[in-house]
């Protein structure tokens, strides 16, 4: 089967900088993913990651570590409209499927 | 970048019924997916909605109870029958593979169904 595992929620506040981790067990790993949802909105695509290392798009960056079945989003300069639900998602054979998710709340 | 637009937007229906969600990209895209969402919770896949053949249907989800059609590259339809009131949920179509970025999965603002 497939798992990815997140922790539920995180806390922070404006301009801090925050990462969100993601472990995963799964077959047929192609890549791992990032997604963005505010409440009643659709799921919006962050980053991806297919090899190991760090992908740095503007504010957020996403890391991968392949062989520790482990990734991270990184959140920097925080912003109240960042304030979201975050995914991680596994590419595998033909399919993405999601992690968990984290609740960010970025407060004042 | 793909826009999905699916409808309804919400619906209230009675046990026993069906509905039928449709979903319409506006551009070619190679692989369409049904996701169900219930409200704070994640994403999980319900079927690969494949063009001209039977979707593929993951673990837990049925053709009966989910029949999927999928005529063309660009639009999809996902029918909930015989509903009951744990079919409620947010039901989410997903497409991939446009020419920008094929590892850019694109959503539909999702079908609010609740069932009486």
């Amino acid at each position: 089967g497939q798992s990815l595992e997140q922790p539920s929620e995180v806390t922070a506040v404006e301009g801090a900088i925050v990462q969100i981790n993601c472990t995963y067990q799964t077959s047929g790993f192609y890549g791992l993913s990032w997604y963005q949802q505010h409440d009643g909105g659709a799921p919006t695509f962050l980053s991806y990651n297919a090899l190991d290392g760090l992908e740095e798009t503007g504010r957020f960056s996403s890391f991968l570590s392949r062989s520790d079945s482990y990734g991270y989003l990184l959140l920097q300069e925080l912003q109240m409209k960042d304030s979201a639900s975050y995914f991680c998602a596994v590419t595998g054979f033909q399919k993405l499927v999601f992690g968990t998710g984290t609740r960010l709340l970025v407060s004042p | 970048s793909a826009v999905i637009s699916q409808k309804p937007s919400r619906d209230i229906c009675q046990r026993g019924t069906s509905l039928t969600i449709q979903c319409q990209v506006d551009s070619q895209v190679t692989m369409m997916f049904w996701y169900r969402q219930q409200p704070g919770q994640s994403l999980t896949l319900i079927a690969t909605a494949n063009q001209g053949s039977e979707a593929t249907y993951e673990s837990g989800f049925v053709i009966d109870k989910f029949p999927i059609s999928r005529p063309n590259l660009t639009f999809s339809t996902l029918t909930v029958s015989n509903m009951s009131p744990e079919d409620s949920s947010i039901y989410l179509c997903s497409a991939r593979g446009t020419s920008a970025r094929t590892d850019t999965q694109y959503f539909g603002p999702g079908t609010r169904l609740t069932v009486l």
